[in-house]
């Protein structure tokens, strides 16, 4: 069964620390996706990246990265310098390649809450 | 401007008063899906519709209904709320249902408290 854990639950950091969220995915599939979304204060969710599960190469955008590591099942997210503004729940998703129309569903993880304190 | 727009985006109301939420969208999208945010739960998944007059349960469907007439509207009904159903919703749509690379747009959120 497919299963995404974000062991953090809470996370603080100081302005301009690094800091990396962890994403651990079980899925029986080999052509799979993997997301990300913020949810700032206001409530929102916003998307941030999709990967595939033949596109290994770690991606940066701006002070975000992300490790994709098939050999771990892993898919961890980093901000580097963080902000005050950065300062949300992430979420980590899992969705199989095909449905096969017996079930369209992005699985979630439960979310680890990022505080950046000035 | 392409959106999901849910309302009521607030709600407070008593066991067994029955409730509409509704949930439209703007971007001819074929897949809709309902879910809700609980504490420590993150995002479960009610209902979904992977086209007009095309819907199936997810992983927390009792208490709810849902319906598609209408390819942009998909509407989630209690009929007889439970305070167990005092949630965070949210409705998301995506280009298509059929394939898990279709990223999820997400309306703003209903919050729901049944007393």
């Amino acid at each position: 069964a497919q299963k995404v854990t974000q062991a953090q639950t809470e996370i603080s950091v100081v302005e301009k620390e690094d800091v990396t969220l962890d994403c651990v995915y079980e899925t029986r599939d080999t052509t799979y996706y993997l997301f990300w979304y913020k949810q700032p204060p206001s409530g929102e969710l916003v998307f941030l990246i999709r990967r595939n599960s033949f596109d290994e190469q770690n991606e940066i955008s701006g002070r975000y990265s992300w490790n994709f590591q098939k050999s771990t099942s892993s898919f961890n997210f980093t901000i580097t310098a963080s902000q005050v503004v950065d300062s949300a729940v992430y979420f980590c998703a899992l969705s199989e390649m095909n449905y096969g129309g017996s079930q369209g569903n992005l699985i979630f993880g439960k979310g680890t809450k990022l505080s950046v304190k000035p | 401007e392409a959106q999901v727009t849910q309302n009521p985006r607030y709600l407070i109301t008593v066991t067994g008063k029955k409730l509409t939420v509704t949930c439209s969208q703007n971007m001819n999208h074929e897949y809709m899906s309902w879910y809700r945010q609980d504490p420590g739960l993150g995002l479960r998944q009610i209902y979904y519709s992977m086209n007009v007059e095309v819907t199936d349960k997810g992983d927390v469907p009792e208490g709810y209904k849902v319906s598609r007439k209408e390819k942009r509207n998909f509407p989630l009904i209690l009929e007889s709320p439970s305070p167990n159903q005092t949630s965070l919703y949210f409705c998301a749509s995506s280009l298509r249902g059929d394939t898990g690379a279709n990223v999820l747009t997400f309306g703003a959120g209903s919050r729901l408290t049944v007393l």
